[in-house]
């Protein structure tokens, strides 16, 4: 069935630095995926989102890049920040009709001052 | 313009009872979206209601149950409350159906947070 997965469930990194937080999915005809950012007491934020006809989508400190061919996709966050600590997840409607998007487990972001 | 409003935030319950909890979508969205989370289970979906009907359900039991009023406002409700029912409840809204052909942007509430003891 659809899966959508984090490779590392931490990620600390210093401030100034950028951050590459990492995804993959299972099925192949999954074509619109989604990041959000979890902080602590809210729900999930829309960062930015990338159709599969486009292999790299750029947002403000953000980009993503989709690469159909293993089925991955990550979130780039320039020059973090302390205020980018948070959960991140990515999302993809699964399977045919679906309505429901399904998320990976999260990857939790800390950043070093 | 205003997010999407969840109410109560913080709900404490006591196994056997029942909870109804109420979400507001963002002006002019339709469509609304209720997911639990859990740090078990992470987000998982338990419906989605546009234009007052449920159009989709996740694998959850029939204690789990909603409705969409005409003013697209939702709620929620969960009979007989299981210690396991401890979680966060997101609502989210969209402006049309969500699902694969639409690939619309949910945007969520803040959710609220129901303890059952």
């Amino acid at each position: 069935g659809e899966s959508v997965g984090l490779h590392l469930p931490t990620l600390s990194v210093q401030e100034g630095d950028n951050s590459i937080i990492n995804c993959a999915y299972s099925n192949s005809a999954s074509d619109y995926f989604i990041w959000y950012k979890q902080e602590s007491g809210k729900g999930p934020q829309f960062i930015i989102d990338i159709r599969s006809n486009m292999d790299k989508r750029q947002g403000q400190r953000v980009t993503v890049l989709l690469n159909k061919t293993v089925k991955h996709l990550s979130l780039q966050i320039a020059a973090t920040q302390p205020g980018d600590s948070a959960v991140y997840f990515c999302a993809t409607y699964s399977g045919a009709g679906s309505y429901q998007l399904t998320f990976g487990k999260g990857t939790k972001l800390s950043v070093i001052p | 313009k205003a997010g999407v409003t969840q109410t109560p935030r913080y709900l404490i319950k006591t196994r056997g009872q029942q909870v109804t909890l109420s979400c507001s979508p963002i002006s002019g969205h339709r469509s609304v979206s209720w997911y639990q989370q859990t740090p078990g289970q992470g987000l998982q979906f338990l419906f989605e209601y546009f234009s007052e009907t449920q159009r989709n359900k996740g694998n959850f039991p029939g204690r789990f149950s909603g409705r969409q009023f005409s003013n697209s406002r939702s709620e929620m409700n969960v009979s007989t409350l299981e210690l396991g029912d401890s979680a966060l409840y997101l609502c989210a809204s969209s402006l049309g159906p969500a699902n694969r052909g639409t690939n619309e942007k949910l945007f969520f509430g803040s959710g609220t947070q129901l303890s059952v003891l």
